[in-house]
């Protein structure tokens, strides 16, 4: 199963909201998860079911989608937001990520 | 507190071997399916391998089928990566991962280790 996100790269501001789009080549119901990675740190898993928080994550993170289209929006933008984020879906095997957003500084 | 920390990376020649290791601690090791997943450097994410909570099952990429071998030790809480005839496009961060449901064959990731690095180069 082929993950297509788009953007690849965006630049935002502080305090602004972000939307990030995953596309599913064939239905995947929801078993969708969102990941953050940043340089030299462990990914951190932000969303599973599409929708759902993983634990200890602040609910600025919000997903939304079923089938093939996915979304990942974050709100308020902060500072330690500014990371790599990767959808992945856990349908089947192989499991398989999509090509990765990074979230730039403007 | 979920700990997963990656040990065993280095430089390798092309063709060579390695073993990585993920030591576990702040859960229950042996009800829960764990698996590997690398990055190249300045590329995504790629799985590479799970075994399951029990062992008796293992499934791999295309990509490292046949060279790589997973398996875990239910006595160091650890999990295991042993890598052979290594290629330059082996070269990458490796992470161990655990998943969120006991006793699950497939399901989403809740913890990752901070990762070891593999460089296969001559």
């Amino acid at each position: 199963i082929q993950l297509t996100q788009s953007p690849s790269s965006l630049s935002a501001s502080v305090g602004d909201r972000v939307t990030i789009t995953c596309r599913a080549s064939q239905g995947i119901k929801n078993y969708l998860a969102w990941l953050q990675l940043k340089p030299g740190k462990a990914p951190k898993s932000l969303i599973y079911a599409a929708s759902i928080l993983q634990s200890g994550v602040p609910s600025k993170f919000s997903g939304s989608g079923s089938g093939t289209e996915f979304t990942l929006t974050i709100d308020s933008l902060q500072p330690e937001d500014f990371a790599t984020y990767y959808c992945q879906q856990y349908n089947s095997y192989p499991l398989t990520f999509g090509g990765g957003t990074k979230v730039e500084i403007k | 507190e979920v700990r997963l920390v990656e040990s065993g990376g280095v430089v390798v020649q092309p063709g060579g071997s390695l073993r990585l290791s993920c030591a576990t601690s702040g859960f229950t090791f042996d009800d829960y399916t764990m698996h590997w997943v690398r990055q190249a450097p300045g590329k995504g994410l790629e799985w590479v391998s799970f075994i399951t909570w029990d062992g008796d099952a293992t499934f791999y990429a295309d990509s490292v089928k046949g060279r790589f071998a997973i398996s875990r030790d239910i006595s160091k809480n650890s999990l295991y990566l042993e890598m052979n005839s290594l290629t330059i496009e082996d070269t990458a961060f490796y992470y161990c991962a655990k998943v969120r449901v006991q006793m699950t064959t497939i399901d989403a990731f809740d913890f990752w280790g901070q990762g070891t690095l593999v460089t296969v180069s001559s």
